[in-house]
Protein backbone atom coordinates (compact mmCIF):
# COMPACT_ATOMS: atom_id res chain seq x y z
CA UNK A 1 0.00 0.00 0.00
CA UNK A 2 1.28 3.53 -1.16
CA UNK A 3 1.45 6.01 1.87
CA UNK A 4 -0.60 8.58 -0.15
CA UNK A 5 -3.80 6.88 -2.29
CA UNK A 6 -5.48 9.03 -4.84
CA UNK A 7 -8.34 8.27 -7.73
CA UNK A 8 -6.56 9.30 -10.67
CA UNK A 9 -9.68 9.61 -12.56
CA UNK A 10 -10.63 11.38 -14.91
CA UNK A 11 -12.81 13.09 -13.58
CA UNK A 12 -14.90 15.40 -15.93
CA UNK A 13 -17.45 17.80 -14.93
CA UNK A 14 -19.07 20.79 -16.60
CA UNK A 15 -18.32 24.58 -15.89
CA UNK A 16 -19.58 25.97 -12.43
CA UNK A 17 -20.23 22.73 -10.85
CA UNK A 18 -18.14 22.02 -7.38
CA UNK A 19 -15.25 19.70 -7.55
CA UNK A 20 -14.52 17.21 -5.07
CA UNK A 21 -10.45 15.87 -5.03
CA UNK A 22 -10.20 13.08 -2.59
CA UNK A 23 -6.82 11.25 -0.92
CA UNK A 24 -6.21 9.14 1.90
CA UNK A 25 -2.88 8.57 3.63
CA UNK A 26 -1.47 6.11 6.08
CA UNK A 27 1.37 7.60 7.53
CA UNK A 28 -0.35 9.23 10.93
CA UNK A 29 2.89 11.09 11.52
CA UNK A 30 2.12 13.19 8.78
CA UNK A 31 1.67 16.78 9.74
CA UNK A 32 1.91 18.97 6.58
CA UNK A 33 -1.13 18.43 3.49
CA UNK A 34 -0.36 20.09 0.41
CA UNK A 35 -2.24 20.46 -3.26
CA UNK A 36 -0.40 20.89 -6.44
CA UNK A 37 -1.84 21.47 -9.71
CA UNK A 38 0.43 20.48 -12.58
CA UNK A 39 -0.95 21.78 -16.08
CA UNK A 40 0.41 19.32 -19.08
CA UNK A 41 4.06 19.50 -19.38
CA UNK A 42 4.50 21.33 -17.03
CA UNK A 43 5.55 21.69 -13.45
CA UNK A 44 3.63 21.16 -10.29
CA UNK A 45 2.00 24.36 -9.02
CA UNK A 46 1.35 24.66 -4.93
CA UNK A 47 -1.84 25.63 -4.69
CA UNK A 48 -2.73 24.83 -1.30
CA UNK A 49 -0.90 24.29 2.30
CA UNK A 50 -2.48 22.72 5.36
CA UNK A 51 -0.94 21.95 8.71
CA UNK A 52 -2.47 19.79 10.83
CA UNK A 53 -6.39 18.83 10.72
CA UNK A 54 -9.15 21.71 9.34
CA UNK A 55 -9.90 23.74 6.78
CA UNK A 56 -8.14 26.14 4.58
CA UNK A 57 -9.80 28.56 2.10
CA UNK A 58 -8.19 30.64 -0.47
CA UNK A 59 -11.10 32.12 -3.29
CA UNK A 60 -12.54 29.07 -5.27
CA UNK A 61 -10.48 26.69 -3.28
CA UNK A 62 -10.89 25.14 0.06
CA UNK A 63 -8.59 22.93 1.79
CA UNK A 64 -9.73 20.01 4.45
CA UNK A 65 -7.43 17.40 6.47
CA UNK A 66 -8.97 15.05 9.02
CA UNK A 67 -6.32 13.31 11.10
CA UNK A 68 -8.22 11.10 12.54
CA UNK A 69 -9.57 8.99 9.14
CA UNK A 70 -6.71 10.20 7.24
CA UNK A 71 -8.18 11.84 4.97
CA UNK A 72 -7.22 14.81 2.80
CA UNK A 73 -9.78 16.85 0.56
CA UNK A 74 -9.86 19.79 -1.91
CA UNK A 75 -12.93 20.94 -3.13
CA UNK A 76 -13.03 23.94 -6.26
CA UNK A 77 -16.42 26.00 -6.22
CA UNK A 78 -17.04 27.51 -9.47
CA UNK A 79 -14.89 25.70 -11.79
CA UNK A 80 -13.60 26.79 -14.71
CA UNK A 81 -12.24 24.68 -17.94
CA UNK A 82 -8.98 26.62 -17.02
CA UNK A 83 -8.94 24.40 -13.68
CA UNK A 84 -8.46 21.47 -16.26
CA UNK A 85 -5.24 19.67 -14.95
CA UNK A 86 -3.89 17.25 -12.65
CA UNK A 87 -4.02 17.51 -8.92
CA UNK A 88 -1.49 16.35 -6.67
CA UNK A 89 -2.18 16.06 -2.85
CA UNK A 90 1.11 15.46 -0.85
CA UNK A 91 1.82 14.94 2.65
CA UNK A 92 4.89 14.86 5.25
CA UNK A 93 5.91 14.54 9.03
CA UNK A 94 7.65 17.42 8.77
CA UNK A 95 11.21 18.94 7.55
CA UNK A 96 11.20 15.57 5.71
CA UNK A 97 10.42 15.54 1.50
CA UNK A 98 6.83 15.34 0.04
CA UNK A 99 4.96 11.69 -0.15
CA UNK A 100 2.87 12.51 -3.39
CA UNK A 101 -0.45 10.63 -4.47
CA UNK A 102 -0.59 10.07 -8.25
CA UNK A 103 -2.42 13.00 -9.13
CA UNK A 104 -6.07 12.97 -10.17
CA UNK A 105 -6.66 14.26 -13.58
CA UNK A 106 -9.34 16.45 -13.80
CA UNK A 107 -11.37 18.12 -17.33
CA UNK A 108 -14.05 21.12 -16.58
CA UNK A 109 -15.65 21.07 -19.96
CA UNK A 110 -17.33 24.37 -20.94
CA UNK B 1 11.52 36.55 -8.26
CA UNK B 2 12.67 33.90 -10.72
CA UNK B 3 11.55 30.62 -10.41
CA UNK B 4 13.16 27.63 -10.16
CA UNK B 5 14.62 26.95 -13.74
CA UNK B 6 15.63 23.51 -15.28
CA UNK B 7 17.59 22.70 -18.23
CA UNK B 8 17.46 21.33 -21.18
CA UNK B 9 13.49 20.83 -20.99
CA UNK B 10 13.37 18.11 -23.44
CA UNK B 11 16.63 15.15 -24.07
CA UNK B 12 16.53 12.87 -26.25
CA UNK B 13 19.19 9.85 -26.25
CA UNK B 14 19.45 6.07 -27.18
CA UNK B 15 20.16 3.47 -24.79
CA UNK B 16 23.34 3.20 -22.55
CA UNK B 17 24.45 7.32 -23.50
CA UNK B 18 24.83 9.38 -20.94
CA UNK B 19 22.54 12.36 -19.87
CA UNK B 20 22.56 15.58 -17.41
CA UNK B 21 19.97 17.95 -16.32
CA UNK B 22 20.63 20.95 -14.86
CA UNK B 23 18.95 22.97 -11.50
CA UNK B 24 19.30 26.55 -10.59
CA UNK B 25 16.44 26.96 -7.39
CA UNK B 26 14.83 30.09 -6.34
CA UNK B 27 17.37 32.78 -4.93
CA UNK B 28 17.70 31.79 -0.72
CA UNK B 29 16.38 28.56 -1.30
CA UNK B 30 19.11 26.04 0.60
CA UNK B 31 17.10 22.90 0.22
CA UNK B 32 16.97 21.90 -3.15
CA UNK B 33 15.26 18.29 -4.33
CA UNK B 34 15.53 16.19 -7.59
CA UNK B 35 12.01 14.48 -8.23
CA UNK B 36 11.85 11.37 -10.95
CA UNK B 37 7.82 11.81 -12.13
CA UNK B 38 6.58 8.78 -14.17
CA UNK B 39 3.91 8.91 -16.66
CA UNK B 40 0.18 8.92 -14.32
CA UNK B 41 2.19 8.60 -11.27
CA UNK B 42 3.00 11.74 -8.53
CA UNK B 43 7.02 12.94 -8.00
CA UNK B 44 9.19 10.77 -6.25
CA UNK B 45 12.27 12.04 -4.44
CA UNK B 46 15.52 10.94 -5.81
CA UNK B 47 17.62 12.68 -3.56
CA UNK B 48 17.52 15.56 -1.24
CA UNK B 49 19.89 18.80 -0.54
CA UNK B 50 20.92 20.91 2.35
CA UNK B 51 23.27 23.55 0.77
CA UNK B 52 25.88 21.18 -0.62
CA UNK B 53 25.37 18.61 1.93
CA UNK B 54 23.16 15.04 0.00
CA UNK B 55 20.83 14.68 3.54
CA UNK B 56 18.29 11.96 2.01
CA UNK B 57 19.59 10.03 -1.42
CA UNK B 58 18.20 6.87 -0.38
CA UNK B 59 15.44 6.17 -3.85
CA UNK B 60 19.04 7.64 -6.41
CA UNK B 61 19.59 4.44 -8.37
CA UNK B 62 23.58 5.26 -7.63
CA UNK B 63 25.02 2.22 -9.94
CA UNK B 64 24.20 4.93 -12.92
CA UNK B 65 22.41 8.07 -11.18
CA UNK B 66 24.96 10.86 -9.61
CA UNK B 67 23.76 14.13 -8.57
CA UNK B 68 26.35 17.45 -7.42
CA UNK B 69 25.12 20.55 -5.57
CA UNK B 70 29.23 21.78 -5.26
CA UNK B 71 28.60 25.77 -4.34
CA UNK B 72 25.48 25.20 -2.42
CA UNK B 73 23.20 26.70 -5.36
CA UNK B 74 23.10 25.19 -8.63
CA UNK B 75 22.79 21.20 -8.97
CA UNK B 76 23.18 18.78 -11.87
CA UNK B 77 21.80 15.60 -12.14
CA UNK B 78 23.68 12.85 -14.15
CA UNK B 79 22.54 9.41 -16.02
CA UNK B 80 25.16 7.00 -17.10
CA UNK B 81 24.27 4.96 -18.78
CA UNK B 82 20.68 5.73 -19.60
CA UNK B 83 18.24 2.64 -19.68
CA UNK B 84 15.12 2.85 -21.52
CA UNK B 85 12.98 2.67 -17.98
CA UNK B 86 14.67 6.01 -17.65
CA UNK B 87 12.52 7.60 -19.91
CA UNK B 88 10.49 10.15 -17.38
CA UNK B 89 10.07 14.05 -16.32
CA UNK B 90 13.01 14.44 -13.80
CA UNK B 91 11.92 17.49 -11.22
CA UNK B 92 13.43 20.05 -9.65
CA UNK B 93 12.47 21.36 -6.73
CA UNK B 94 13.65 24.20 -3.86
CA UNK B 95 12.62 25.61 -0.46
CA UNK B 96 13.57 27.22 2.45
CA UNK B 97 15.54 25.06 4.74
CA UNK B 98 13.01 23.78 7.21
CA UNK B 99 9.91 24.94 5.00
CA UNK B 100 7.43 21.95 3.37
CA UNK B 101 6.39 23.86 0.92
CA UNK B 102 8.17 22.86 -2.25
CA UNK B 103 8.26 24.79 -5.33
CA UNK B 104 9.01 23.05 -8.64
CA UNK B 105 10.67 23.79 -11.95
CA UNK B 106 9.31 22.92 -15.53
CA UNK B 107 11.13 19.62 -15.36
CA UNK B 108 12.96 18.16 -18.06
CA UNK B 109 11.90 15.48 -20.36
CA UNK B 110 13.81 12.45 -21.36
CA UNK B 111 13.12 10.43 -23.88
CA UNK B 112 15.54 6.96 -24.09
CA UNK B 113 15.39 5.27 -27.28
Amino acid sequence: QKEVEQDPGPLSVPEGAIVSLNCTYSNSAFQYFMWYRQYSRKGPELLMYTYSSGNKEDGRFTAQVDKSSKYISLFIRDSQPSDSATYLCAGAPGNTPLVFGKGTRLSVIA
Amino acid sequence: EAGVVQSPRYKIIEKKQPVAFWCNPISGHNTLYWYLQNLGQGPELLIRYENEEAVDDSQLPKDRFSAERLKGVDSTLKIQPAELGDSAVYLCASSYPGEETQYFGPGTRLLVL
